[in-house]
C-alpha cells in the first residue's frame, strides 16, 4: 500500500505565477520529509526538506509547508520558472531512515 | 566534486540472462542505497548498506538478486536470471552516516541505469 501519495500526476502553471505540489502521507511515524527533483535521463535531486517538528521551511523561491493533523505536505514555488519543468517527488523517512517515494508530479511552467 | 557515478547508463537483455550494475558514491559517503523505480512510479528501496554491511535488505527479491559493497565503497547489483517484469530503472544513492538526521537522510543520487528485458 503506498504510504506517500501525489495525487496530481500533472501541473501546468504559467511563468511567474505560483506552483503548488501536493503530498500526503498515511504513517504517523514518518518524521521528515524531503521534494526531490528530476529532469529526463538524470536522477532525483534534493530540493527542500523539512522536520516534523516545524510547520514551513523556506529556501529562495521554494518553501514546504507541512501539515501534520491533515498528514499533508505542499511545496510551493513562486515565483515559477521555465527551468523548473520536471518531476517532483515528495518523500518521507521513518525512524530506521529508510525513505518512501510518492509517484510524482509532474510540473511544466509555460513561458 | 564528483556526484553518484552509475554504469551502464542502458542495458536491453533477453530473458533469462543475467545482468549487473555498477555504482559509485560519493567519496566519504558511508551509507549506499539501492532504488528501483517503475515506470510513473517513485523510487522504491532495494537494499541499504551502512560501509560493507547490508543493514535492510528486506525488499530484495533474494531468489534472483544479489548485492555486494566490497571494501565499503564501490557496490555491485546483479540480477540472475532476469525477467520481463525487472525492466525498470535501478538507481543508487549514497549519503553521509553522520550523527545529524538531515545529514543521513539526504541522499545523492546517480543518473541510473534502465533496463529492458525482453
Amino acid at each position: 500500500d503506498q504510504q506517500v501519495k501525489q495525487n496530481s500526476p500533472s501541473l501546468s502553471v504559467q511563468e511567474g505565477r505560483i506552483s503548488i505540489l501536493n503530498c500526503d502521507y498515511t504513517n504517523s511515524m514518518f518524521d521528515y520529509f524531503l521534494w526531490y527533483k528530476k529532469y529526463p535521463a538524470e536522477g532525483p535531486t534534493f530540493l527542500i526538506s523539512i522536520s516534523s517538528i516545524k510547520d514551513k521551511n523556506e529556501d529562495g523561491r521554494f518553501t514546504v509547508f507541512l501539515n501534520k493533523s491533515a498528514k499533508h505536505l505542499s511545496l510551493h514555488i513562486v515565483p515559477s520558472q521555465p527551468g523548473d519543468s520536471a518531476v517532483y517527488f515528495c518523500a518521507a523517512s521513518d525512524w530506521a531512515n529508510n525513505l518512501f517515494f510518492g509517484t510524482g508530479t509532474r510540473l511544466t511552467v509555460i513561458p | 566534486e564528483a556526484g553518484v557515478v552509475q554504469s551502464p547508463r542502458y542495458k536491453i537483455i533477453e530473458k533469462k540472462q543475467p545482468v549487473a550494475f555498477w555504482c559509485n558514491p560519493i567519496s566519504g559517503h558511508n551509507t549506499l542505497y539501492w532504488y528501483r523505480q517503475n515506470l510513473g512510479q517513485g523510487p522504491e528501496l532495494l537494499i541499504r548498506y551502512e560501509n560493507e554491511e547490508a543493514v535492510d535488505d528486506s525488499q530484495l527479491p533474494k531468489d534472483r538478486f544479489s548485492a555486494e559493497r566490497l571494501k565499503g565503497v564501490d557496490s555491485t547489483l546483479k540480477i540472475q536470471p532476469a525477467e520481463l517484469g525487472d525492466s525498470a530503472v535501478y538507481l543508487c544513492a549514497s549519503s553521509l552516516d553522520g550523527t545529524q538526521r538531515e545529514a543521513k537522510n539526504i541522499q545523492y543520487f546517480g543518473a541510473g541505469t534502465r533496463l529492458s528485458v525482453l
